[in-house]
């Protein structure tokens, strides 16, 4: 089955203990991407790659990493979170030609303490 | 700046009447644009496209949408709604440039009411 998976589902921690959101697509898509959604806000993107180590900023890359080692995974890294990181965060993906019809996980809802 | 605006935070209709939910957006050229859907915990899912031609596209789940370039809208429409279609409604535009963006509005939720 065609799918996006992201782990954890649910994260709970504290302010300052970094932490990696794992994202994995079985498509081999070559576009990858993270959002945040917010109330109010909809989604915003915060990092994006267009393939194997090759990665760019979206709209709200502070305080995140990520990285592009393999075509399959795409993981985020929030080095030292902090409480205005709370969020729901969705990975997707999509081929290279068709970038704006992405795919999406079924989401990580971060709480940072 | 590029930017999508859903007017409407939450819509509720009773099963079976017909639906129209409201997407205008500002963008310099034809813009590519998006219909997804994001149930209840579940992540997003692309019910239309448009991108160029016939400015009344069909999609999924029996939803359709129409461009209509002079308003700069793009709203979604149903002819009969049913319990399931309640959800949350995310209009988006694709960049057709090489910035590789999808810009999304801030959602619409659809109650159902029996």
């Amino acid at each position: 089955e065609a799918q996006v998976t992201q782990n954890p589902r649910y994260l709970i921690t504290v302010t300052g203990k970094k932490l990696t959101v794992t994202c994995s697509q079985n498509m081999n898509h070559e576009y990858m991407s993270w959002y945040r959604q917010d109330p109010g806000l909809g989604l915003r993107q915060i990092y994006y790659s267009m393939n194997v180590e090759v990665t760019d900023k979206g709209d709200v890359p502070e305080g995140y990493k990520v990285s592009r080692k393999e075509k399959r995974n795409f993981p985020l890294i929030l080095e030292s979170p902090s409480p205005n990181q709370t969020s729901l965060y969705f990975c997707a993906s999509s081929a290279r030609q068709k970038w704006h019809e992405q795919y999406f996980g079924p989401g990580t809802r971060l709480t940072v303490t | 700046a590029q930017s999508v605006t859903q007017p409407d935070i939450h819509i509720t209709v009773s099963e079976g009447a017909s639906l129209e939910l409201r997407c205008n957006y500002s963008y310099g050229a034809t813009p590519y644009l998006f219909w997804y859907v994001q149930s209840p915990g579940q992540g997003l899912q692309l019910l239309l496209k448009y991108f160029s031609g016939d400015t009344l596209v069909q999609g999924i789940k029996g939803f359709e949408a129409e461009f209509k370039r002079s308003q700069s809208s793009f709203n979604l429409r149903k002819p009969s709604v049913h319990w399931s279609d309640a959800a949350e409604y995310f209009c988006a535009v694709g960049a057709v440039d090489s910035s590789y963006k999808l810009i999304f509005g801030s959602g619409t939720r659809l109650l159902v009411r029996p």
